[in-house]
C-alpha cells in the first residue's frame, strides 16, 4: 500500500459545528503533516507530527486541532470554523524529516457556511 | 527560509520536451533541491531530487548548474497528463518543507 487516504473527500460544514478530518497510510511512515491549500496556490504547512508526537504547529488558530491517534492515523478537528477557512485540506506522510520525499493524499474540500 | 524562484506559467506543445527552469540563488552547500507536482484535483507528488549531480528517473530528468543556484525540470516527451502545476523546493533539513508559488505548465494537443 504507497497510498494516503483521506475522508471525506468533500465537506460543507456551518460555523458553529464540529468536524473531524482524517488520514490513513499504511507505509510504516513515521512523519505526518496537514498541510492547507487556497485555491491557486501553493500547499501552506499547518501540523507535523513525528512518531505520534506534535513536532511544529504553524501558529495555527485553535479553532484547527490536530490529533495522532496511532502512526498510521492522523486526524484534523475543526470547531467554530471561518468561511475563510474554506480550502482544500492535504495530508502526507514520510519516513522520516520529508528530504526524500513525501507521499500526499488526494485532500478534503471543506466549505465553511 | 530558502527561497526558489519560478515562471508563472509555461507552455509547451505534446510529444515535445519541456525545461522548467528554478533559481534558487541562496541554497546553501547542504540543501538538497526537489520537485513535486500537482496535478489538477489532486495532491502535490513527487517527482525527483539531487544535491549536485544530475538525476534521472522515469518521470523526468533534473540538471543542477555547477554552482548550485539554479536547476531545470526536464520532461523528455510531455503528454496532456504532465499539465499541472510543478514546484521546486529546497529541502534544508527537518520536517519543514515550504512550497513556492510553483509553475503552471499547459500542454497543447
Amino acid at each position: 500500500d504507497t497510498e494516503v487516504t483521506q475522508t471525506p473527500k468533500h465537506l460543507v460544514m456551518g460555523m458553529t459545528n464540529k468536524k473531524s478530518l482524517k488520514c490513513e497510510q499504511h507505509m510504516g511512515h513515521r512523519a505526518m503533516y496537514w498541510y492547507k491549500q487556497k485555491a491557486k496556490k501553493p500547499p501552506e504547512l499547518m501540523f507535523v507530527y513525528s512518531y505520534e508526537k506534535l513536532s511544529i504547529n504553524e501558529s495555527v488558530p485553535s479553532r484547527f486541532s490536530p490529533e495522532c491517534p496511532n502512526s498510521s492515523l492522523l486526524n484534523l478537528h475543526l470547531h467554530a470554523l471561518q468561511p475563510e477557512d474554506s480550502a482544500l485540506y492535504l495530508c502526507a506522510s514520510s519516513q522520516g524529516p520529508g528530504g526524500f520525499g513525501y507521499t500526499f493524499g488526494s485532500g478534503t474540500r471543506l466549505t465553511v457556511v | 527560509d530558502a527561497k526558489t524562484t519560478q515562471p508563472n506559467s509555461m507552455e509547451s506543445n505534446e510529444e515535445e520536451p519541456v525545461h522548467l527552469p528554478c533559481n534558487h540563488s541562496t541554497i546553501s552547500g547542504t540543501d538538497y533541491i526537489h520537485w513535486y507536482r500537482q496535478l489538477p484535483s489532486q495532491g502535490p507528488e513527487y517527482v525527483i531530487h539531487g544535491l549536485t549531480s544530475n538525476v534521472n528517473n522515469r518521470m523526468a530528468s533534473l540538471e543542477i548548474a555547477e554552482d548550485r543556484k539554479s536547476s531545470t525540470l526536464i520532461l523528455h516527451r510531455a503528454t496532456l497528463r504532465d499539465a499541472a502545476v510543478y514546484y521546486c523546493i529546497l529541502y534544508t533539513g527537518g520536517f519543514k518543507t515550504i512550497f513556492g508559488a510553483g509553475t503552471r505548465l499547459f500542454v497543447k494537443a
